[in-house]
């Protein structure tokens, strides 16, 4: 099956410390990205990345942090510096660039909360 | 700043009837524009996307564009307890760095 996986489904964090969500794809896209949801919200854009190796700050990158070393991976860290890190934590995929809008398709979702 | 407004809802509609969901956008260099569902708890997923003025029917659902007046919406016809959600509407405001934004949602709660 072709689609996007995150995990954990749930996760649990203590104040200050560092956590890592796990997003990957196997849809061969380029193009891969992080947004935060808040209730009663829009999707708000953390990071994105267009190809390995690269990636651009999006509307909220303050306190996150990622890599792309691979194609099928984008994993987000949720720094200590994040002072309010509770949300629905949401990665996407699409197979062009960000300026081809191009259908973005959403993995289903991390729900993080700081205890 | 670009922005995209939607009607917070819920929108209440009887089992079998059209629900109608707007979305109006700040920047007139839109270029694309996305309506996704999202179920409480869920990820969103696409339900379809239109570029051009004008309609664009893909089985029960019509998306509607109006570039001249910065709307778009969704049609519902005949609507079914199991197309109560939230809907989102996404505009690609295009350029080198374009990405998408996101209205905040509508709350469709359709009743049998």
């Amino acid at each position: 099956d072709g689609g996007i996986t995150q995990s954990p489904k749930y996760l649990f964090r203590k104040e200050g410390q560092n956590v890592t969500l796990s997003c990957e794809q196997n849809l061969n896209h380029d193009a891969m990205y992080w947004y935060r949801q808040d209730p009663g919200q829009g999707l708000r854009l953390i990071y994105y990345s267009q190809i390995v190796n690269d990636f651009q700050k999006g509307d909220i990158a303050e306190g996150y942090s990622v890599s792309r070393e691979k194609k099928e991976s984008f994993p987000l860290t949720v720094t200590s510096a994040q002072k309010n890190p509770t949300a629905f934590y949401l990665c996407a995929s699409s197979r062009g660039s960000p300026s081809t809008a191009d259908t973005q398709y959403f993995g289903p979702g991390t729900r993080l909360t700081v205890l | 700043q670009k922005e995209v407004e939607q009607n917070s809802g819920p929108l209440s509609v009887p089992e079998g009837a059209i629900a109608s969901l707007n979305c109006t956008y700040s920047d007139r260099g839109s270029q694309s524009f996305f309506w996704y569902r999202q179920y409480s708890g869920k990820s969103p997923e696409l339900i379809m996307f239109i570029y051009s003025n004008g309609d664009k029917e893909d089985g029960r659902f019509t998306a509607q564009l109006n570039k001249a007046s910065q709307y778009v919406s969704l049609l519902i016809r005949d609507s079914q307890p199991s197309d109560s959600a939230t809907y989102l509407c996404a505009v690609h405001y295009g350029g080198s760095q374009g990405n998408l934004i996101f209205g905040k949602g509508t709350k469709l709660s359709v009743k049998p």
